[in-house]
């Protein structure tokens, strides 16, 4: 069974960065497996930020968000990370880690339970 | 605005069949990407219902189906139950945005 668990809840002020995990399970570190963050504001849908395949440390990201989003991946504990710089308030929302597959284009097969990061200025 | 377009909102009895559109365009759905659509229920993290159009992962029961055609998609729920009551979102790949993309989600009611 595919297990993500994801760093608890964040309370950030306007200007700052925040930095949540996702520990998975080890295979996706030794495969070709992606990990991928989607976000969700309150009320609101489903947003892609983008992804990251640990065995080779490559991320891709949203257009939306280059330049304020970095992915990581530690291999040692089996963890991803998403830092998010320059935070906003229209940042709150609740981040997901997924565990990603691909058929003609990926799809989120597997999901965290979530991280809320709260921006207030 | 999504990129992919769903209806905010679907409404049945019990028992009915509904579906749930969703409209994309020459760069995602239409350019032979798949569509998998997601189960959201009040409060938790969204669980894949549908896969590559048409296909279910273990667990999910027959009631759901999904096509495609064009630059469209469907997601069908026949049967409905009162479990089915949540949010339901497509997603697919955008060669534009060189990334995933979602609709902006359907709201299922059962009356």
């Amino acid at each position: 069974q595919v297990q993500l668990v994801q760093s608890g809840a964040e309370v950030k002020k306007t200007g700052s960065s925040v930095k949540v995990s996702c520990k998975t399970s080890e295979d996706a570190f030794a495969t070709y497996a992606s990990i991928a963050w989607v976000r969700q504001a309150p009320g609101q849908g489903l947003e892609w930020m983008g992804a990251i395949m640990p065995i080779f440390g490559s991320p891709t990201y949203a257009q939306k968000f280059q330049g304020r989003v970095t992915l990581s991946a530690d291999d040692s504990t089996a963890t991803v990370y998403l830092e998010l710089t320059s935070l906003r308030p229209d940042d709150t929302a609740v981040y997901y880690c997924s565990r990603q597959s691909v058929t003609k284009g990926p799809y989120f097969h597997y999901w965290g339970q979530g991280t809320l990061v709260t921006v207030s200025s | 605005q999504s990129v992919l377009t769903q209806p905010p909102s679907v409404s049945g009895a019990p028992g009915q069949r509904v579906t749930i559109s969703c409209t994309g365009s020459s760069s995602n759905i239409g350019a032979d990407y798949d569509v998998h659509w997601y189960q959201q229920l009040p409060g938790t993290a969204p669980k894949l219902l549908i896969f590559g159009n048409n296909n279910r992962p273990s667990g999910v029961p027959d009631r759901f189906s999904g096509s495609k055609s064009g630059t469209s998609a469907s997601l069908a729920i026949t049967g409905l139950q009162a479990e089915d009551e949540a949010d339901y979102y497509c997603q697919s790949y955008d060669s534009s945005l060189s990334g995933s993309v979602f609709g902006g989600g359907t709201k299922v009611t059962v009356l």
